[in-house]
């Protein structure tokens, strides 16, 4: 089975503190994704990685940043905590497409508290 | 950009009953559309998907229909059981085989709960 997995379950953190996000993938994939979500927004593209070192921004880049150094881990940023980064952070990894389905494997997430 | 839209935000119904939940797209380049269920305490799991040349899928008690006319699409859910009770995602892509990524825009989310 594939398996993507979080550093941590839950995290609280202060207002300007530097924050690392870890995620690993055991499969290989190219694709790595980061997302977070809240309540009655759905899940929105922080930023993803289709490469070692490559990475492109999604839709809501602003106070983040990625790092991926190896194929298997791809880490999430956040350079100075605020109060509006507070949310559930997922991970999720996929391969190059070859076939119909485009499916994406997620980590049990992240909840991250920033007082 | 792709936007989709998503509902209801919550449903609640009775189990044995059938449940639906309604997607639209914005992009008409869109051509595969997955949903996803997140159960409490894990993250998605894809649980369904469909590709723009086909109308209809189906999967036992799960089913996904598609009218790329109206660029709507849903998942239908037919005897609910307690163990459905989730939130539901959809989402739709722009898929290009063999390329190199392809992100996926999601919907809102739907919390569905099956009363016993």
């Amino acid at each position: 089975d594939v398996k993507v997995t979080q550093s941590s379950r839950y995290l609280v953190k202060r207002t300007g503190e530097k924050v690392f996000l870890e995620c690993v993938q055991d499969m290989d994939h190219e694709n790595m994704f980061w997302y977070r979500q809240d309540p009655g927004l759905g899940l929105r593209l922080i930023y993803f990685s289709y490469d070692v070192k490559m990475k492109e921004k999604g839709d809501i880049p602003e106070g983040y940043s990625v790092s991926r150094e190896k194929k298997e881990r791809f880490s999430l940023i956040l350079e100075s905590a605020s109060t509006n980064q507070t949310s559930m952070y997922l991970c999720a990894s996929s391969r190059v497409i070859r076939t119909g389905r485009n499916e994406q494997f997620f980590g049990p997430g992240t909840r991250l508290t920033v007082l | 950009g792709e936007n989709v839209e998503q509902h209801p935000s919550t449903l609640s119904v009775q189990e044995g009953d059938s449940a639906v939940i309604k997607c639209t797209y914005s992009d008409s380049a869109s051509n595969y559309f997955p949903w996803y269920k997140q159960e409490l305490g894990k993250g998605p799991q894809l649980i369904i998907d469909i590709r723009s040349n086909v109308g209809e899928k189906k999967d036992q008690r799960i089913a996904v229909t598609l009218n790329k006319t109206a660029k709507h699409f849903s998942l239908h859910i037919t005897e609910t059981q307690p163990e459905d009770s989730a939130v539901y995602f959809c989402a739709a892509s722009n898929m290009n085989y063999g390329g190199a990524t392809n992100k996926l825009i999601f919907g809102t989310g739907t919390l569905l709960a099956v009363q016993p």
